[in-house]
């Protein structure tokens, strides 16, 4: 079964500096979706960045970018500029490729604190 | 605007009730889901749909019911049978491979 490990419980960066949230996954599967998702503190979760396993290239929003290690099984998200508002719950997930199934398996997230 | 209802946004119920948690959605997005979240445990997948008239259970399911009798609703019941009800409850929807998940804005269930 597959599974998305999230080590780091909680993070502190200062504003304006960058910070990088580890997200390792478990798979078999050679084809799948990664995802990092935000849960500020209204809850509502909102998608942050998005990758899809064949693709090489690492996936860039603004000041949102993931280092994407696939023989590793990493999927690092690295915040740029820190800004107040990135403060939030931040999960990881996973995603087969195939149809058939639509079960996304989340990690236990990753608390970020931005200090002013 | 197109996206997710949950409803109530609070709710209380004495021990031993039955719960019902509404979840809509106007996307038009065929796959629908249940996750439960608790503090220090991520999200759980409780319930899931591909398609009207079908679903799935997750990972938790014991003491839930669902139904999907229309594309755009999927309602859980918290039943008396779920030893610990308590928690914050959201759903989702996704348009299939290789979308994300939308979600709404979720429901705290308080069991008293």
């Amino acid at each position: 079964a597959q599974t998305v490990t999230q080590s780091q419980p909680e993070m502190s960066v200062q504003e304006a500096e960058t910070v990088t949230l580890s997200c390792t996954y478990d798979t078999s599967e050679s084809d799948y979706y990664l995802f990092w998702y935000k849960q500020p503190p209204s809850r509502q979760m909102i998608l942050v960045i998005r990758q899809e396993a064949y693709k090489q290239q690492n996936a860039t929003e603004n000041r949102f970018s993931v280092n994407f290690q696939k023989a590793a099984k990493s999927f690092s998200l690295k915040i740029s500029d820190s800004q107040l508002g990135d403060a939030a719950m931040y999960f990881c997930a996973y995603r087969r490729l195939t149809s058939g199934t639509y079960k996304y398996i989340f990690g236990t997230g990753t608390r970020l604190k931005v200090l002013a | 605007d197109g996206g997710i209802t949950q409803s109530p946004k609070y709710l209380f119920r004495k021990e031993g009730q039955n719960v019902t948690l509404s979840c809509e959605q106007n996307l038009n997005h065929d796959a629908m889901y249940w996750y439960r979240q608790d503090p220090g445990q991520g999200l759980r997948l409780i319930y899931y749909s591909q398609i009207v008239n079908d679903f799935q259970k997750g990972d938790i399911a014991e003491g839930y019911s669902v139904s999907r009798e229309k594309k755009e609703s999927f309602p859980l019941t918290v039943t008396s049978a779920q030893k610990n009800p308590t928690a914050f409850y959201l759903c989702a929807s996704s348009i299939g491979p290789p979308s994300e998940l939308f979600f709404g804005e979720g429901s705290r269930l308080t069991v008293l």
